[in-house]
């Protein structure tokens, strides 16, 4: 089905740990790139978005990384929170277009 | 400011029947699409709604209908269930007049058990 691929299913890393969650699309065409957090129970939530035309964009503790050449988008997150583990998702869409493709995520679990 | 609901939270049918899932979006927001979401995947696009008009379709046979109300709520109807079709719905509302109208905002989904 569509999915945006991601490398690793799962991710654990020590609280305090600095964290990659990495990704790949497929579709050339998207030009607008985002990444969901989801919890146990909840529905995805807004993290951090890209577009196209950045290669970094920067929020508070996440950076998101776009490598257009390879098709490859990562989610960095600074000092690991307990708080931060969840499902993480990244999506991409060709911007004003309607659907939003996700992948189909990894597991952060972060040691205390 | 009211995010997005849904309702029910949870629902149980056996298979054939039908079912309607109910979605009002988060205040301002005037687009609602829906996804459905399998165990240990990611949300799979089923359709969005804007202007109570379907926009766009995902992968879903016309089992799966929708619709969308002039106060921007939204009903997805799944007919003749199947028990693949067990899963997390869930609803996303956006706003086109935003300036940020990219970005989902989700609503907490309905489990639902074909049995």
């Amino acid at each position: 089905g569509e999915n945006v691929g991601l490398h690793l299913p799962t991710l654990s890393v020590q609280e305090g740990d600095n964290s990659i969650i990495n990704c790949a699309y497929s579709n050339s065409a998207s030009d607008y790139f985002i990444w969901y957090k989801q919890e146990s129970g909840k529905g995805p939530q807004f993290i951090i978005d890209i577009r196209s035309n950045m290669d970094k964009r920067q929020g508070q503790r996440v950076t998101v990384l776009l490598n257009k050449t390879v098709k490859h988008l990562s989610l960095q997150i600074a000092a690991t929170q307990p708080g931060d583990s969840a499902v993480y998702f990244c999506a991409e869409k060709i911007e004003r277009g309607f659907k939003t493709i996700f992948g189909a995520g990894t597991r952060l679990f972060v040691k205390a | 400011d009211a995010g997005v609901t849904q309702s029910p939270t949870h629902l149980i049918k056996t298979r054939g029947q039908q079912v309607t899932l109910r979605c009002s979006p988060k205040s301002g927001h005037d687009t609602v699409s829906w996804y459905q979401q399998a165990l240990g995947q990611g949300p799979q696009f089923i359709f969005q709604y804007y202007e109570e008009e379907e926009r766009q379709r995902g992968n879903f046979p016309d089992r799966f209908s929708g619709h969308q109300f002039p106060n921007y709520s939204s009903e997805l109807n799944v007919n003749a269930l199947l028990l693949g079709d067990s899963a997390l719905y869930l609803c996303a509302s956006s706003s086109r007049l935003s300036s940020s109208n990219e970005k989902l905002f989700f609503g907490s989904g309905t489990q639902l058990s074909v049995l």
